[in-house]
């Protein structure tokens, strides 16, 4: 059985890092192809890919965020980690880990809401 | 801005059959690139509930179902229900600058 779970601050200040981590069980991020992506959901608003990390490392970014973002992981621990500098208001969201099968998201962990205020 | 269109609302009543379109472009849908469909009920996380353009999951129902064509894609839901009454979400795999996997913008279903 697959579960992720997102765990960090809901709480940041404009112009603080973010660093959210994703304890998944029941896969093995070692496996070629398996990745674990985060998603966000502003208020309201759509559904938004920010980043991926594979089994060999490999990592993509959203392309509008790339210098704000990183993504890491622990397999020992069974973590990923994002990071995110330069918060702003605009980034208050609902922020999701989630299992990559191939081209979609099969897994989701439960969200962790972040506000960015001051 | 999202690389994929959805209609920001349809509606239906009980036991009507409604579609959800989703538009591409020739960077994502139109290059091949499959469809995936989730439902996101009030208050909850996304399900996928299409997979493949037109693959439902263990536990979908058979009254959801999807297809493509060229640079769009539909979502079908027949025998609507009041539990069926969420937003919609398109997903497919994008070449441009827009980022890797792109999401529609989203459409509130309404059962009246």
């Amino acid at each position: 059985q697959i579960t992720l779970k997102e765990s960090g601050p809901t709480l940041v200040k404009p112009a603080q890092t973010l660093t959210l981590t994703c304890t998944f069980s029941g896969f093995p991020l070692t496996t070629s192809g398996m990745g674990v992506a985060w998603i966000r959901q502003p208020p309201g608003k759509a559904l938004q890919w920010l980043a991926v990390i594979y089994s060999d490392n490999d990592k993509r970014y959203r392309p509008s965020l790339r210098g704000r973002l990183s993504i890491a992981k622990d397999i020992s621990k069974k973590e990923v980690v994002l990071t995110m500098t330069d918060m702003d208001p605009v980034d208050t969201g609902t922020y999701y880990c989630v299992h990559r099968r191939t081209w979609y998201f099969d897994f989701w962990g439960p969200g962790i809401p972040v506000t960015v205020s001051s | 801005q999202s690389g994929l269109t959805q209609p920001p609302s349809v509606s239906g009543a009980p036991g009507q059959r409604i579609t959800i379109s989703c538009t591409g472009s020739s960077s994502n849908i139109g290059a091949g690139f499959d469809v995936h469909w989730y439902q996101q009920l009030p208050g909850a996380v996304p399900k996928l509930i299409i997979f493949g353009n037109n693959n439902r999951p263990s536990g979908v129902s058979d009254r959801f179902s999807g297809s493509k064509s060229g640079t769009s894609a539909s979502l079908a839901i027949t025998g609507l229900q009041a539990e069926d009454a969420a937003d919609y979400y398109c997903q497919s795999y994008d070449t441009s600058l827009t980022g890797a996997w792109v999401f529609g913008g989203g459409t509130k279903l309404t059962v009246l």
